[in-house]
Parts: structure tokens; C-alpha cells; sequence
């Protein structure tokens, strides 16, 4: 199984909801990242997770809360979200150390009205 | 931190001919640099990668080089197809980013037959 997969694939909510994104992966990857990708722009790197610790939170504003429940579970927890935080965002994982493929899951299309 | 920078934003070629996409990172101690590819509301998929410790790759009509002395790597695409089109974003993996990735904005490809 090579496939990161990630819930749902649309979300629409209101700035005022609390909304979780879920991201599994069963390859035994140690590390997993968010990623946050708007229209015609590349992933931009939101957290990263190693061995279900936080290792990199990339000055990401506290409306986003990842969390890791074990190392096949990653979730992003959403609260008081704005209009421009609407993007799709990009799950991906891949085995500890440097210079491995990362696999992406095919991503949660979020609007944020 | 690790900065990537790619061009063209964008190519369009013939059916047929050669591709090439450039990229430059700025840290040294980056050694991985693998190259993706994203259709249309679709995740990014790998398509090709080079660790630091090699010059060049190739995969069918696929090949990147490596220069690490001038920190850049290119990819070249040959006998282009239709189905080539796409958008492209390399990327490279620096110790400030531990496993993840930081990826360059994004070449639009567009083959016409």
C-alpha cells in the first residue's frame, strides 16, 4: 500500500467552526508533513512530524492545530479559519531520514466562507 | 533556511520537442532534489529525483542533472507528448527542513500537437 490518504476531499465551513482534516498512511513512515497549497503556487511547508513528535512548525497562525495520534494518523485541527486560509492542503509522508521520496495524499480542497 | 528558485514559470513546446526546466537552491548541505509533477486538481506525484552524491539520472525520456558545485539541477524532458502538460515543481530536502521538502514555484508546461 503506497498511498497517503486524506479526508475529506472538499470542506466548506465558517470562519466561526472548529473542522478537522485526517491524513492516514499505512507504508510505516516515521515522518509526516502538512503542506498548504493555493491556486497556482507550490506546497508551502506547515508542519512536520517525526516519530509523532512536532519537529518544524513553520510560523503557522495558532488557528491551525496538527496533531499525530500515532504513526499512521495525522490530523489538522481547524478554528476560527479566514477567507484567505482557503487552499488545498496536502498531506504527504515519507520514511525517516534525509533524501526519501515523499508520497502526497491527494489533498482537502477547503473553503473557507 | 533552504531557498528554491525555478524557471521558467512557464514553457510551451511542440509535440516532440525538448523540455528543460532549471532550478537553483541556495544551501549546500541540501542532497536531495526530486522533481514532481501536478495535473490539474490532482496531488503532486514524483516523477524523478537525484541525490547529492550523483551527477545525472535518466528514466526514459526523463533525466535531471546535478551540479553542486553551482547548486542547480535541471530537468529535461524529451520527445515531449500532450499528456506531458502539466505544472512541475522541483524541490530539495536541507538540514533546516529535516526530511521535508521546500520546492521552487512551479513551471506550467504546455505541449501542443
Amino acid at each position: 500500500d503506497t498511498e497517503v490518504t486524506q479526508t475529506p476531499k472538499h470542506l466548506v465551513m465558517g470562519m466561526t467552526n472548529k473542522k478537522s482534516l485526517k491524513c492516514e498512511q499505512h507504508m510505516g513512515h516515521r515522518a509526516m508533513y502538512w503542506y498548504k497549497q493555493k491556486a497556482k503556487k507550490p506546497p508551502e511547508l506547515m508542519f512536520v512530524y517525526s516519530y509523532e513528535k512536532l519537529s518544524i512548525n513553520e510560523s503557522v497562525p495558532s488557528r491551525f492545530s496538527p496533531e499525530c495520534p500515532n504513526s499512521s494518523l495525522l490530523n489538522l485541527h481547524l478554528h476560527a479559519l479566514q477567507p484567505e486560509d482557503s487552499a488545498l492542503y496536502l498531506c504527504a509522508s515519507s520514511q525517516e531520514g534525509r533524501g526519501t521520496e515523499a508520497f502526497f495524499g491527494q489533498g482537502t480542497r477547503l473553503t473557507v466562507v | 533556511g533552504e531557498n528554491v528558485e525555478q524557471h521558467p514559470s512557464t514553457l510551451s513546446v511542440q509535440e516532440g520537442d525538448s523540455a528543460v526546466i532549471k532550478c537553483t537552491y541556495s544551501d549546500s548541505a541540501s542532497n536531495y532534489f526530486p522533481w514532481y509533477k501536478q495535473e490539474l486538481g490532482k496531488r503532486p506525484q514524483l516523477i524523478i529525483d537525484i541525490r547529492s552524491n550523483v551527477g545525472e539520472k535518466k528514466d526514459q525520456r526523463i533525466a535531471v542533472t546535478l551540479n553542486k558545485t553551482a547548486k542547480h539541477f535541471s530537468l529535461h524532458i524529451t520527445e515531449t507528448q500532450p499528456e506531458d502538460s502539466a505544472v512541475y515543481f522541483c524541490a530539495a530536502s536541507s538540514p533546516f527542513t529535516g526530511t521535508a521538502l521546500i520546492f521552487g514555484k512551479g513551471t506550467t508546461l504546455s505541449v501542443s500537437s
